[in-house]
């Protein structure tokens, strides 16, 4: 089992819907948890970043964590077709080098 | 600005013939690392590195190879090349960020190996 599972996709959703990524982990040490963006030919750039259990918001993108569960999401509102992309769930613990998931690729159609 | 540099983008080369792609960043970051990308694999740690002269095996190494002679470079060689390599590669380095980390990655290197 690979420490964190992530459903490749693709998720194509209409313009304006409610987007929800997930990942799961397994690894209890993971402490930090993040969620990147890569766009088509171009290297992964950090989204958002949470350390604890709940929610955190940034604009149209909430990431929520549930520790209990192992599970992390991350929820996009007004999805625009801006947002198509690949999301990557990462996590870490102790060390600085952060375990990705394999990633979601996310199509939203006008 | 803060960068990760990698070159080259692209490279065709065919089996057996050493290759090396470069990576450089200019953040002063003790972490680097790189990692393959595949469809339907995702992104797979091949080597990281957490300081000058400090190397480590990802979950794929087997027919990599990696130095950290300096801080600000960690180059990925192939001594002797197969197709199974052929690939996106990213180069990444990394620091802290809220008590976790953050990852700032290169431009990519598309290799193929035939």
């Amino acid at each position: 089992q690979k420490e964190v599972e992530q459903d490749p996709g693709p998720l194509s959703v209409p313009e304006g819907a409610i987007v929800s990524l997930n990942c799961t982990y397994s690894n209890s040490a993971f402490q930090y948890f993040m969620w990147y963006r890569q766009y088509s030919r171009k290297g992964p750039e950090l989204l958002m970043y949470t350390y604890s259990s709940g929610n955190k918001e940034d604009g149209r993108f909430t990431a929520q964590v549930d520790k209990s569960s192992k599970y992390i999401s991350l929820f996009i509102r007004d999805s625009q077709p801006s947002d198509s992309a690949t999301y990557l769930c990462a996590m870490s613990g102790g060390s600085y080098i952060p375990t990705f998931g394999r990633g979601t690729s996310l199509i939203v159609h006008p | 600005e803060a960068q990760v540099t990698q070159n080259p983008r692209y490279l065709i080369t065919v089996t057996g013939k050493k290759l090396t792609v470069t990576c450089s960043q200019n953040m002063n970051h003790e972490y680097m690392s790189w990692y393959r990308q595949d469809p339907g694999l995702g992104l797979r740690q091949i080597y990281y590195s957490m300081n000058v002269e400090v190397t480590d095996k990802g979950d794929v190494p087997e027919g990599y190879k990696v130095s950290r002679k300096e801080k600000r470079n960690f180059p990925l060689i192939l001594e002797s090349p197969s197709p199974n390599q052929t690939s996106l590669y990213f180069c990444a380095s990394s620091e802290p960020k809220g008590g976790g980390t953050e990852a700032f990655f290169g431009q990519g290197t598309r290799l193929t190996v035939v």
